[in-house]
């Protein structure tokens, strides 16, 4: 079964620039979550939806950064403009209905501003 | 809210030792409990949990978790450490609803020493 796709795996890109990450979630999961991971914050947990509906963006650090989801199988992370201090690892989730159910996480997207 | 505590922010064992890491939670309804390991350029990967009944929980690659209510714990073990288990390792209660995301712990880094 095809786990959660993320792309691209890399980005590098110059400060003020447009950055926008994809999500595939895994078929039949409703819930869809965005993290950044970084050495000095660790995982921190930035949006979710379900139902392709945000449900909480408490977590999302500043206006720069959007998060959509069009369609139960697709999500985007923007940030414009992006600034060094968004570089991190940028990790996307999923997860079916019920508290019992283990999030599933995609390989990443390792994002350089420079 | 719930929460959840690692001890240990790095711990190093030799190979061929007792892996113990160690996490305690906090939850205002019964929880569900989940151990991530994360390699290097990896997302998250689910080692194993504990939602309902028996309460020592068998994961991948030789690891197993016991459930102690009394103890708020749900602490990770393996007898004998491989130098490929060097990675690093996430506990996560579910949420106070199934309508909620995981809450992490902070995470332990394991390393294997030959």
């Amino acid at each position: 079964d095809a786990g959660v796709i993320q792309s691209p795996r890399h980005e590098v890109t110059e400060m003020g620039q447009e950055v926008t990450l994809r999500c595939k979630p895994i078929s039949g999961h409703d819930y869809l979550f965005w993290y950044r991971q970084t050495m000095m914050r660790g995982l921190e947990l930035l949006i979710y939806f379900n139902n392709n509906v945000p449900i909480d963006d408490s977590g999302m650090p500043e206006d720069r950064f959007s998060a959509k989801m069009p369609n139960a199988s697709f999500s985007t992370l923007k940030i414009q403009p992006s600034e060094p201090r968004d570089s991190a690892v940028y990790f996307c989730a999923s997860r079916g209905t019920g508290g019992n159910q283990p999030q599933h996480f995609g390989d990443g997207t390792r994002l350089s501003i420079l | 809210a719930q929460s959840v505590t690692q001890l240990g922010s790095h711990v190093s064992v030799s190979e061929g030792a007792l892996v113990l890491l160690r996490c305690n939670y906090s939850s205002s309804v019964p929880p569900y409990l989940f151990w991530y390991v994360q390699y290097p350029n990896q997302g998250l990967q689910l080692l194993l949990k504990y939602t309902t009944g028996a309460t020592l929980v068998k994961g991948i690659n030789g690891f197993e978790a016991e459930f102690k209510k009394s103890e708020t714990s749900f602490h990770l073990t393996k007898p004998s450490a491989h130098m490929s288990d060097a990675a690093e390792y996430f506990c996560a209660v579910s949420g106070n609803s199934g309508n909620t995301p995981l809450v992490f712990g902070k995470g332990t880094r394991l390393s294997v020493i030959a």
